[in-house]
């Protein structure tokens, strides 16, 4: 499965270090999404982007920024993180954001990015 | 908010046994429903998904599952699993707040003997 690629699949970072986390879908999808999946916690909502222009901020902490330069990538930079936010984060795609019903609703998930915060 | 709960947190079930897991959601909206799957060390896949029309669906790999509004649940079954269908399932409605937003459960891990 290729549709929803990221890298890298493994970060192991100090709090200090400034990173990026990259996400590339190759399904002509015109949103695409930041979650974060920690243990025993549903998965998060953190970012939305329809046709680059970001849509949804869920609450998160600015020493997260994502950046969507264009449909098909998306990128996840991160600095001064704190180790609660070692996790797995996921990026997903979907055909638009803002479609009422139908399968533009329906996600495609990348294998995530195995981030640990020392 | 809306919130959607999966009662079971981790199944253990021999092969051959029936599989139900349930979800609940609080929404009073139109929604959405998925069941997504995680298989140790890949992505989430998409299992099924009811959008409108016959409440009972049926995805891949033999699950299936039915959508109760009365209730508002979505549980997943499947008639007899296999050892291959050990795995982490999350149970996610799609609600429409301006735009689509997907909101998970805690998800239910399900670990099959042979």
């Amino acid at each position: 499965e290729t549709g929803v690629t990221q890298t890298p699949r493994h970060l192991v970072m100090g709090m200090t270090n400034k990173k990026s986390l990259k996400c590339e879908q190759h399904l002509g999808h015109n949103a695409m999404y930041w979650y974060k999946q920690s243990a025993k916690k549903p998965l998060e909502l953190m970012f939305v982007y329809n046709f680059k222009e970001q849509t949804e901020n869920n609450s998160v902490p600015s020493r997260f920024s994502p950046e969507c330069p264009n449909s098909s990538h998306l990128f996840l930079h991160l600095h001064t993180l704190q180790p609660e936010d070692s996790a797995l984060y996921l990026c997903a795609s979907s055909q638009d954001s803002l479609a009422l019903t139908g399968d533009h609703n329906e996600q495609f998930f990348g294998p995530g990015t195995r981030l640990t915060v020392l | 908010a809306q919130s959607v709960s999966q009662h079971n947190h981790h199944v253990i079930l021999s092969e051959a046994a029936s599989l139900e897991l349930g979800c609940n959601y609080s929404y009073g909206g139109t929604v959405n429903l998925f069941w997504y799957v995680q298989y140790p060390g890949q992505h989430l896949q998409l299992l099924l998904k009811y959008f409108s029309g016959d409440p009972l669906v049926k995805g891949i790999k033999g699950f299936e599952a039915e959508f109760i509004k009365s209730k508002f649940s979505f549980n997943l079954r499947k008639p007899s699993v296999q050892w291959s269908d050990t795995a982490e399932y999350f149970c996610a409605v799609n609600v429409n707040t301006g735009f689509q937003k997907l909101v998970f459960g805690t998800g239910t891990r399900l670990l099959v003997s042979p």
